[in-house]
């Protein structure tokens, strides 16, 4: 079966600084990784995808995740992080082809300081 | 770009009560919707795929008899949580796939949370 780890709970940083949150997956064979994010009541949107090819993906808002299959993980990157940033993330793995049947990590919460 | 909307946002009833959870896609047709469950500092669990026109598909361990789950139209896909208990307190979440290919991207609504008291 699938899963997805996302080890931060909660994270702080403050604006301008860079930022990482970390992402491991487990699946058998070649996974369908995605990022989202989630603003208070607002539905979940897609950052980014990656399903083949470059290992490095870009994405909307300056975020960028790299796929490292060696490590099992997806990490997603934004080299200067905005106050509009705060939100939930959430990594989450494909089942089959394409979106169906996504399997998501716990989420990490933003928390951006002036 | 693809809205998908949820009503009502927020529904509070009593135990043994059924509750109704709309799903809409508004501005595209969606043939696939899925339906999540988010517990509080937890993962979105899937329940279930509803396929229009057809019958949906539920997770194991979800019970089909409790969450009627009815897509009848390329638009709307309803939950209806019944005989509801507070055990099912949580925040219900769908998403829609707009056409029929599988590697679209899904859209989410913004959820609805539901109290049982």
């Amino acid at each position: 079966a699938q899963s997805v780890t996302q080890p931060d709970i909660h994270i702080t940083v403050s604006e301008g600084a860079s930022l990482e949150l970390r992402c491991n997956y487990s699946y058998g064979a070649t996974p369908y990784l995605f990022w989202y994010v989630q603003s208070p009541g607002q539905g979940l949107q897609l950052l980014l995808k990656y399903f083949s090819g470059d290992t490095l993906v870009q994405g909307i808002k300056g975020f960028e995740a790299e796929f490292k299959r060696s490590q099992s993980s997806f990490n997603l990157r934004k080299p200067s992080v905005h106050w509009s940033d705060a939100a939930e993330y959430f990594c989450a793995v494909g089942a089959g082809f394409g979106n169906e049947k996504l399997t998501f990590g716990t989420g990490t919460r933003l928390t951006i300081i002036p | 770009g693809a809205v998908v909307s949820q009503h009502p946002s927020r529904v509070i009833c009593k135990s043994g009560t059924s509750v109704k959870i709309e799903c809409r896609s508004l501005d595209f047709q969606a043939t696939t919707m899925f339906w999540y469950r988010q517990f509080p500092k937890q993962s979105l669990m899937l329940m279930a795929t509803s396929n229009e026109g057809s019958k949906a598909t539920y997770e194991q361990g979800v019970e089909k008899d409790k969450f009627l789950i009815n897509h009848a139209s390329l638009t709307l896909s309803t939950l209806t949580v019944t005989s509801a208990h507070p055990e099912d307190s949580s925040f219900y979440i769908c998403s829609a796939i707009p056409g029929q290919g599988a590697s679209s991207e899904q859209f989410f609504g913004p959820g609805t949370r539901l109290t049982v008291l």
